[in-house]
């Protein structure tokens, strides 16, 4: 099946900075790239996510980029803020495309 | 939100009891999928559904069956209870078309399972 690495595990930045999350994939036919935001004991939030045919997309603070040549896609977080502090999931679709394969997740802290 | 219910949210029973979690959807979509969520582990799928009565494994279905009886409804039940199957479960849904995941998934609030 797909394999998902995520990087990195945790993520400690300062209000303001701007955080990166990085994942890659092996399944070079993957086409749907979404990323998920769980705060805790919450449920797990589509923030943003994007399809193969482009390379990058950004909703106000948050992007992604896409690097299908290399196999891996990014999470971009600009002026963080302690209300972006959570665990953050990338996902890939598995073989056979019906459902998704997720990473094992980073911990975002930002510290005011 | 999407309108997905879990029910129960919190369980708390003892190892060899069988246990049934419910999934209830207002939003008509033909996916419908079973995670546990472990420290560590990130989540992982159980068993998902593509429409009623069509069902298919997941990554770590073992001690897990599922039922779909009518689009709405997807549940997830364990035969007898093991002390390994104490997680957090995860109901989610897609408008998936085609046959691949090109849409996003919503997921449910989870349910709390404690097995002692």
């Amino acid at each position: 099946g797909e394999n998902v690495e995520q990087h990195p595990s945790t993520l400690s930045v300062q209000e303001g900075d701007s955080a990166v999350i990085k994942c890659t994939y092996s399944d070079s036919a993957s086409n749907y790239f979404p990323w998920y935001k769980q705060e805790l004991g919450k449920r797990p939030q589509l923030i943003i996510d994007i399809r193969s045919n482009v390379g990058e997309k950004k909703d106000q603070r948050i992007a992604v980029t896409l690097n299908k040549t290399a196999k891996h896609f990014s999470l971009h977080i600009t002026e963080t803020q302690p209300e972006d502090s959570a665990v953050y999931f990338c996902a890939v679709p598995a073989s056979g495309y019906s459902t998704l394969t997720f990473g094992k997740g980073t911990m975002l802290l930002v510290s005011p | 939100d999407a309108g997905i219910t879990q029910s129960p949210r919190h369980k708390v029973t003892e190892t060899g009891t069988p246990v049934t979690l419910r999934c209830h959807q207002t939003e008509n979509h033909r996916y419908m999928y079973w995670y546990r969520q472990d420290p560590g582990h990130g989540l992982r799928l159980i068993h998902y559904s593509y429409g009623v009565k069509d069902t298919d494994k997941g990554e770590v279905s073992d001690g897990y069956s599922v039922s779909r009886s009518k689009t709405e409804d997807f549940l997830l039940t364990l035969e007898s209870a093991t002390s390994s199957q104490t997680s957090v479960y995860f109901c989610a849904i897609s408008e998936s078309s085609g046959g691949t995941v090109n849409q996003p998934q919503h997921f449910g609030d989870g349910t709390r399972l404690s097995i002692l």
